[in-house]
């Protein structure tokens, strides 16, 4: 069946490096979505990405989404520690757009 | 309401026990989502609604499980003899349309089957 799965499980890192987060379809999407979960807190809508190729920049994310549009990419640019959190890519399931599926996340922590 | 409310915000019942989740989505919101989530994974897809009507319940695990929004508005998740493996934050999410377009999620409600 469908799946979406994230690359890293985890990353920590030195505040002010970089930081990128993989998402991989094995079916082609119609979109991708980024959301972004604090700790003990609920999933936190970023960004909606829809064409083949697309890059978005929110501030230091930046967005990509595959040609194929079965991958996309977040990466963070000079990290901060409000920036900590676990990460998730999400897709609307190939038989039922209405169902989206979220990856397994990639959990950021970050070293002051 | 301002966000999405999700009551109560912990539930704690025993194995066997019926529970109920209550989800009061932002209003105008027309498609409304439950989520299940375990600790270490990304949220499960449950049910989706499109104003008064599931159109889409795959995600619902077994017959235990069973969600109603009969005004459209909120919407209710019923649990029918809890197992200890039920146990997880469940999520409600909300969006103005059906598709193309991101969630606004409530706190979640946290259930624990002892």
């Amino acid at each position: 069946g469908q799946q979406v799965m994230q690359i890293p499980q985890y990353q920590h890192v030195q505040e002010g490096e970089d930081f990128t987060t993989y998402c991989n379809s094995s079916t082609t999407l119609s979109n991708i979505q980024w959301y972004k979960q604090r700790p003990g807190g609920h999933p936190v809508f970023l960004i909606q990405l829809v064409k083949s190729g697309e890059v978005k920049k929110q501030k230091r994310l930046t967005f990509q989404f595959g040609e194929a549009k079965k991958n996309s990419s977040l990466h963070i640019t000079a990290t901060q520690t409000t920036d900590v959190g676990t990460y998730f890519c999400a897709g609307p399931w190939y038989s039922s757009a209405s169902k989206i599926i979220f990856g397994s996340g990639t959990r950021l922590s970050i070293r002051p | 309401g301002a966000g999405v409310s999700q009551t109560p915000s912990n539930k704690v019942t025993e194995k066997g026990k019926y529970v109920e989740l209550r989800c009061d989505p932002i209003s105008g919101h027309t498609a409304l989502y439950w989520y299940r989530q375990s600790l270490g994974q990304g949220p499960e897809f449950l049910i989706y609604f499109q104003g008064t009507g599931a159109a889409d319940d795959s995600g619902l695990p077994n017959d235990r499980f069973f969600a109603v929004r009969p005004e459209g508005s909120v919407s209710t998740l019923k649990i029918q003899r809890t197992e200890r493996g039920d146990s997880a934050v469940y999520l409600c999410a909300s969006s103005p349309r059906q598709y193309d377009y991101g969630y606004t999620f409530g706190s979640g409600t946290r259930l624990t089957v002892v």
